[in-house]
C-alpha cells in the first residue's frame, strides 16, 4: 500500500543553518504530496503541498519539490529561525482521498 | 473564524469503559477525517466521512471504534470497551471538497488515556 517515509530525527540546528529533511513516499497511483507543521502546543497545519511531479511547493521560506523518479519529496529551507522549531511531517494522498503521514522529524533551532 | 474543534481536550477512564469524542469541523466543509496519532509517530488514518456518509471506514482497528456524521456537520467517534492501547491523541481534519490535493484543517485533538 501507500507509505511515507521521513528522515528520523531529533534534528538540532543553530540559526541560519541549511535545514534538510528527507521525504520519500511509496504510491500505486499519483500522489499529492504535502508538508506539515506542527509547533509546541498548537494542532498540525499545512506548511506547503505538490499536486503533481516537478511541482514546488513553497512557503515561509521552505521548499519541495514533487520528484517521481525518485519518489521524494524532501524540506529544505536556507536559513533556519529559532521560531522554526517544530514537528514536521511529510504526507501523501492517495485518489482515494486517504492521507498517509509520515512518523515526523523533530527540529530544534538554537540560538 | 473557527477553526475545527475537539472536546473534550483530554479524557481519562477506565479499561473497559465507553467513550465518545466530539469533532466539530470548519462550517460547509464536507470532508471529514479521523486520525490517532501516538507518541513519536504521524496521524494514523481512521476513517473519512464525505457529507454523511463514511467514504473510507478502512482505518478502524475493530469493531470497538464506530464514527457518525448524521447531519454532515459534527461527527463522533465511539470507542467500546477501551483498551490501553487505545491511548493515543484522537486527531480531526476537515477539508472543504473532495480531492486529493485539498489541505485539511486539524483540530487540536483529544488525548485519550485508558488507565
Amino acid at each position: 500500500g501507500d507509505s511515507v517515509t521521513q528522515m528520523e530525527g531529533p534534528v538540532t540546528l543553530s540559526e541560519e543553518a541549511f535545514l534538510t529533511i528527507n521525504c520519500t513516499y511509496t504510491a500505486t497511483g499519483y500522489p499529492s504530496l504535502f508538508w506539515y507543521v506542527q509547533y509546541p502546543g498548537e494542532g498540525l497545519q499545512l506548511l506547503l503541498k505538490a499536486t503533481k511531479a516537478d511541482d514546488k511547493g513553497s512557503n515561509k521560506g521552505f521548499e519541495a519539490t514533487y520528484r517521481k523518479e525518485t519518489t521524494s519529496f524532501h524540506l529544505e529551507k536556507g536559513s533556519v529561525q529559532v521560531s522554526d522549531s517544530a514537528v514536521y511531517f511529510c504526507a501523501l494522498s492517495d485518489p482515494g482521498n486517504q492521507f498517509y503521514f509520515g512518523t515526523g522529524t523533530s527540529l530544534t533551532v538554537i540560538p | 473564524g473557527a477553526g475545527v474543534s475537539q472536546t473534550p481536550s483530554n479524557k481519562v477512564t477506565e479499561k473497559g469503559k465507553y467513550v465518545e469524542l466530539r469533532c466539530d469541523p470548519i462550517s460547509g466543509h464536507t470532508a471529514l477525517y479521523w486520525y490517532r496519532q501516538s507518541l513519536g509517530q504521524g496521524p494514523e488514518f481512521l476513517i473519512y466521512f464525505q457529507g454523511t456518509g463514511a467514504a473510507d471506514d478502512s482505518g478502524l482497528p475493530n469493531d470497538r471504534f464506530f464514527a457518525v456524521r448524521p447531519e454532515g456537520s459534527v461527527s463522533t467517534l465511539k470507542i467500546q470497551r477501551t483498551e490501553r492501547g487505545d491511548s493515543a491523541v484522537y486527531l480531526c481534519a476537515s477539508s472543504p471538497f473532495s480531492g486529493n490535493y485539498n489541505e485539511q484543517f486539524f483540530g487540536p485533538g483529544t488525548r485519550l488515556t485508558v488507565l
